[in-house]
């Protein structure tokens, strides 16, 4: 069973714009992370946000968490073409579960 | 500094057939994981491991089997093969500190089987 549902599934942006995504869980959690996945390649760590964190930056990055809603939110600014990939969303506490991911296409 | 490696990178099996995934990490990292990956189904854990010598079962265990005899390698095998485990297996790591636990990921298995 998926602990994140991202949503959207897909997102197609033009370079230069603001891209959303969104995560909602189910359980309870310690940490909600954020992963990217480049077509054909392993997922790559992208933050980390602790459940008594409400809003963490890194870089592009930026990501809240409302755990009375069991809901988190990933904004990328200024998106480039590289950095079209999936990203999935992982929360839990004994062990991470993961989400089942969400598309996004950056155009030049 | 390798990070997570998976050997290998590709395989292709026929129904029946036995073969040992392996991962390898540098990083001195306690625990270990094999996840599968399907179309629209996101990662699911198989196996986990939270130090040399202990395994335990995760969401899909059932058809495979891990060891971890030594820190840095796991291993998963599939006994006998079938066209359900057609699929692409990913190894990550990390290190045991509660709520700081991000995974570093291998390149991933792609396995058919026919």
């Amino acid at each position: 069973s998926q602990q994140g549902e991202e949503d959207p599934q897909a997102l197609s942006i033009q370079e230069g714009e603001n891209a959303t995504m969104n995560c909602s869980y189910k359980t309870s959690i310690n940490n909600l992370q954020w992963y990217r996945q480049n077509s054909g390649r392993g997922l790559v760590h992208l933050i980390l946000i602790r459940s008594n964190e409400r809003e963490k930056h890194s870089g592009r990055l930026r990501v809240t968490l409302d755990t009375s809603k069991k809901s988190s939110s990933l904004l990328i600014t200024a998106s480039r073409a590289a950095d079209t990939a999936s990203y999935f969303c992982a929360g839990g506490s004994e062990k991470l579960v993961f989400g089942k991911g969400m598309k996004l296409t950056v155009n030049p | 500094n390798a990070g997570v490696t998976q050997t290998p990178k590709f395989r292709v099996l026929k129904t029946g057939q036995s073969m040992t995934l392996l991962c390898a990490q540098d990083m001195n990292h306690e625990y270990m994981y094999w996840y599968r990956q399907d179309p629209g189904m996101g990662l699911r854990l198989i196996h986990y491991s939270v130090g040399e010598g202990t395994t335990a079962k995760g969401e899909v265990p059932d058809g495979y089997n891990v060891s971890r005899l030594k820190k840095q390698n796991f291993l998963l095998g599939l006994e006998s093969a079938a066209p359900s485990q057609t699929s692409v297996y990913f190894c990550a790591s990390s290190t045991p500190d509660w709520g700081l636990r991000k995974q570093y990921f291998g390149p991933g298995t792609r396995l058919t089987v026919t």
